[in-house]
């Protein structure tokens, strides 16, 4: 099993420029998680979707955030038009379905973004 | 509004002693508690858990304890060893819902 992929692992922009951040969630996981983590405000949840849909996205920060999943293998995280404040890393992540609430989320790598 | 509360960013303690990481809550919602562990570059992974209905839980030299009255958790490492030097994440969840509300992590780094 691959885990989770992301890419790139590493961007950076010039502020102003569009960023689109991609994750291949785990073979047969039913949700999909992205998180950002920054020094002030630690790991804070963006949004998350259960079978392709988006479920909650009250942590995506503002309009400049957007998010799609077009199916079960892969979501994007746009950012448009990017700004220095937006520097971080950038977490996918994603769990399986079912009752238990053992099922824990397994992370990506992380793509570290920098906008100049 | 942080609902998850790390407020020791860091600790430091000699290998084969006892490591005891803190986490605090204000969401009497939460009932299933979860903890984390990040080296660097890297995604965080999965360390251990406990559901609201128990106030321990073991698992090798990892043990967390809940105390719901005050809303307050924390993890045990004994004896600590310097492959445990990580960054230690509590996470919250509940009933009905998946996201995880984590705190900001606290760095712990074992000396030889």
């Amino acid at each position: 099993d691959a885990g989770v992929i992301q890419s790139p692992r590493h961007e950076v922009t010039e502020m102003g420029q569009e960023v689109t951040l991609r994750c291949k969630p785990i073979s047969g996981h039913d949700y999909l998680f992205w998180y950002r983590q920054t020094m002030m405000r630690g790991l804070e949840l963006l949004i998350y979707f259960n079978n392709n849909v988006p479920i909650d996205d009250s942590g995506m920060p503002e309009d400049r955030f957007s998010a799609k999943m077009p199916n079960a293998s892969f979501s994007t995280l746009k950012i448009q038009p990017s700004e220095p404040r937006d520097s971080a890393v950038y977490f996918c992540a994603s769990s399986p379905s079912g009752l238990r609430r053992t099922d824990t989320q397994y992370f990506g790598p992380g793509t570290r973004l920098t906008v100049l | 509004d942080q609902q998850v509360k790390q407020n020791s960013p860091s600790l430091s303690v000699q290998e084969g002693r006892i490591s005891i990481l803190n986490c605090d809550y204000t969401n009497s919602m939460f009932d299933y508690f979860l903890w984390y562990k990040k080296y660097p570059a890297e995604g965080p992974t999965f360390l251990i858990s406990i559901s609201s209905i128990k106030d321990k839980n073991e698992d090798g030299r990892f043990t967390v304890f809940l105390n719901k009255s005050a809303k307050h958790l924390s993890l045990h490492i004994v004896p600590s060893q310097p492959g445990d030097s990580a960054v230690y994440f509590c996470a919250a969840s509940y009933t009905g819902r998946r996201a995880l509300t984590f705190g900001s992590g606290t760095r712990l780094q074992v000396q030889p």
